[in-house]
């Protein structure tokens, strides 16, 4: 069974400090990896996606890619308030190539 | 431009009913998903349609019958409702056939089943 696990949280970080969420994947043959963000009760938005090995930056975030040691990972700069919700990590390669997704990360950020 | 929409946004059901939850997206967009999403478990494919005219079953299809009506419509059946298909629904879609290409989640529908 292919998995992509996360650390539930819920993770609390400060106004202003480096939020970093982990997420390990189990298919060696992933290539493919999205982090989303979920608030509460809504519907999940795409933050980034990386398809290379080393970091890949849009603004306050930067998602980093891992490959031998099957590791992705979502660092937020300057955390806000507003960046507190539920982040999703997936990766291409379900049973039909499809997305799985992990359980997801929740994110407090205290004023 | 409303993105993906879906209807209902709230229903509830009693076990053995049947209902049709809708899906449309105004993105011309080839490919469109049906999700589901429970407390600890994560969102699970249902099925897919990665065009016009096609459907596949993903994770978890037992219980559901989809129907990919044109390019824009994509519903999901529920022809027996158990409360074990209790959960919130979720309908993406993506401009292509790629499963690296993003995609676009409608606002959900959230089902009791009792």
């Amino acid at each position: 069974q292919k998995e992509v696990e996360q650390n539930s949280g819920p993770l609390s970080v400060p106004e202003g400090a480096i939020a970093s969420l982990n997420c390990t994947y189990s298919d060696r043959g992933s290539q493919s990896f999205f982090w989303y963000r979920q608030y509460s009760g809504k519907s999940p938005e795409l933050i980034m996606f990386i398809y290379s090995n080393g970091d890949k930056e849009d603004g306050r975030f930067t998602a980093q890619l891992n490959k031998a040691s099957q590791y992705v990972s979502l660092l937020i700069r300057d955390s806000q308030p507003s960046d507190s919700a539920t982040y999703l990590c997936a990766a291409v390669g379900g049973s039909q190539g499809n997305l799985i997704f992990g359980k997801g990360t929740k994110l407090s950020v205290k004023p | 431009n409303a993105g993906v929409t879906q209807t209902p946004k709230f229903q509830v059901l009693k076990t053995g009913q049947s209902m049709t939850l809708q899906c449309a997206q105004d993105m011309n967009h080839n490919s469109m998903y049906w999700y589901r999403q429970d407390p600890g478990m994560g969102l699970r494919l249902i099925y897919y349609s990665a065009s016009e005219g096609t459907t596949d079953k993903g994770e978890v299809p037992n219980g559901y019958n989809v129907s990919r009506l044109n390019k824009r419509e994509f519903s999901l059946r529920l022809e027996s409702a158990a409360p074990s298909q209790t959960s919130v629904y979720f309908c993406a879609s993506s401009p292509a056939r790629s499963w690296e290409e993003t995609q676009y989640f409608g606002p959900g529908t959230r089902l009791l089943v009792l």
